[in-house]
């Protein structure tokens, strides 16, 4: 089965530092989600990465996409408290109507003071 | 105003009953979709229609059938409820073709006793 996978899993990281969440996904997709999930909330888009090279950025998260490796990254800068949350990215297959996302299993990231 | 309503957001019930939950989208999208959250966070895709029409089915037991009025609505009937169902159900809706991320509803929390 074709799959996405994100490491870490946990991330449990001090307030000011900074790391990356990998997510890596076996197709020749250009086209790369990132999502928000608070505890027992919805799922919010954070970024939208649609060819090689993309670069996006907003506040202290940046998102990264190499399709030649197959892999996304998810950068933290300086995090913060607010930032605890779970990380999914989501890869897209298909094209047209038939269409659809294929996530990774997450990464929960807590930022402790 | 929100964008993509789901209802129930809570549903508990027993094993062997039939409970429907009902979607709505308000964002002029023609492409909406079915989700299940397992306990891990595992997040995958069930169904997705576009314009009325099924598009994706998952290889989802036949006690799921979603159905679709309208481009704006798509609800989804459970029969015969088993534990394994237990699970966040989440909606979404797109644009077809997607350059712009999928928009999740809420979730509804089933429970099944």
């Amino acid at each position: 089965e074709l799959k996405v996978e994100q490491n870490p899993l946990f991330l449990s990281m001090q307030e000011g530092k900074n790391y990356t969440i990998y997510c890596n996904y076996s197709t020749t997709s250009d086209r790369l989600y990132w999502y928000r999930q608070d505890p027992g909330k919805s799922l919010e888009s954070l970024f939208v990465l649609l060819s090689n090279g993309a670069v996006k950025q907003e506040g202290r998260l940046m998102a990264s996409l190499d399709t030649k490796a197959r892999l996304s990254t998810l950068h933290i800068t300086a995090a913060v408290h607010d930032l605890s949350a779970t990380y999914f990215c989501a890869e897209h297959r298909g094209g047209g109507s038939n269409y659809k996302l294929t996530f990774g299993k997450g990464t929960l990231l807590t930022v402790n003071p | 105003d929100t964008a993509v309503s789901q209802t129930p957001k809570y549903l508990v019930t027993q094993m062997g009953n039939d409970k429907s939950i009902k979607c709505e989208q308000n964002l002029g999208h023609d492409t909406m979709y079915w989700y299940k959250q397992d306990s891990k966070k595992f997040l995958k895709i069930m169904f997705s229609y576009n314009n009325k029409e099924l598009i994706i089915n998952e290889t989802v037991p036949n006690r799921f059938s979603p159905k679709s009025p309208d481009k704006a609505h798509l609800n989804l009937h459970i029969n015969s409820l088993e534990l394994g169902d237990s699970a966040v159900y989440f909606c979404a809706s797109s644009h077809q073709g997607a350059d712009q991320p999928q928009h999740f509803g809420d979730g509804t929390r089933l429970s099944i006793l």
